[in-house]
């Protein structure tokens, strides 16, 4: 069966903090995405990555940095941790394969709090 | 710029009623509709989707009923069910490349007994 995991549920830091966020899939899918979810906004693409060190913006990358040195796992990085980055954090995973009526599979999140 | 607006943001509905969630896109671009639906505590897990040149789908309770002329769809899931009360994301993607997926802001569904 199909599983991303996140590694941490929940995770409290303090401003100014370096933060990382990690996922790991098991499905040798090509495409890993992170997106942060807050009430009203809904799911907003941070980052994803086509491939072992290859990264592209989403729309929100603003104080955000990725990491992919090994396909099966995608860093989050919040540099320098800042109150409006606290939210619910998930990770991604979808194949490149023939077609596009493939789901994205996701984590279960890391709710982030930033004090 | 939110390129998929979805309504309403909360809903709330009697167990045997009909539930309805509506989205609208802007980009011409997108050629396939999925629904996620998300359970507290859980990522979102795709529901049902649809490409543009079928008006409807239907897969058991959950139909999606889509007007490309209107650049609309919406999501009918008939006889709700108490189970059923979670959070449903529209979105729309553009086939090919990297598949980037642009989401609704969601709707908290709760289907009261």
């Amino acid at each position: 069966d199909v599983k991303v995991t996140q590694s941490s549920r929940y995770l409290v830091k303090r401003t100014g903090e370096k933060v990382f966020l990690e996922c790991v899939q098991d499905m040798d899918h090509e495409n890993m995405f992170w997106y942060r979810q807050d009430p009203g906004l809904g799911l907003r693409l941070i980052y994803f990555s086509y491939d072992v060190k290859m990264k592209e913006k989403g729309d929100i990358p603003e104080g955000y940095s990725v990491s992919r040195e090994k396909k099966e796992r995608f860093s989050l990085i919040l540099e320098s941790a800042s109150t409006n980055q606290t939210s619910m954090y998930l990770c991604a995973s979808l194949t490149q394969g023939r077609g596009y009526n493939q789901p994205q599979h996701f984590g279960d999140g890391t709710r982030l709090s930033i004090l | 710029q939110q390129q998929v607006k979805q309504s309403p943001q909360s809903l709330i509905v009697q167990k045997g009623g009909i539930s309805i969630i509506n989205c609208a896109y802007e980009n011409t671009a997108f050629d396939y509709f999925p629904w996620y639906q998300q359970f507290p505590g859980k990522g979102p897990a795709l529901l049902i989707a649809i490409r543009p040149d079928v008006s409807e789908k239907k897969e058991g309770r959950f139909t999606i009923s889509f007007n490309k002329s209107a650049k609309q769809f919406s999501l009918h899931i008939m006889d709700s069910q108490p189970g059923d009360s979670a959070t449903y994301f529209c979105a729309a993607l553009r086939s090919g490349g990297y598949q980037k997926v642009t989401f609704g802001t969601g709707t908290k569904l709760q289907v009261i007994p």
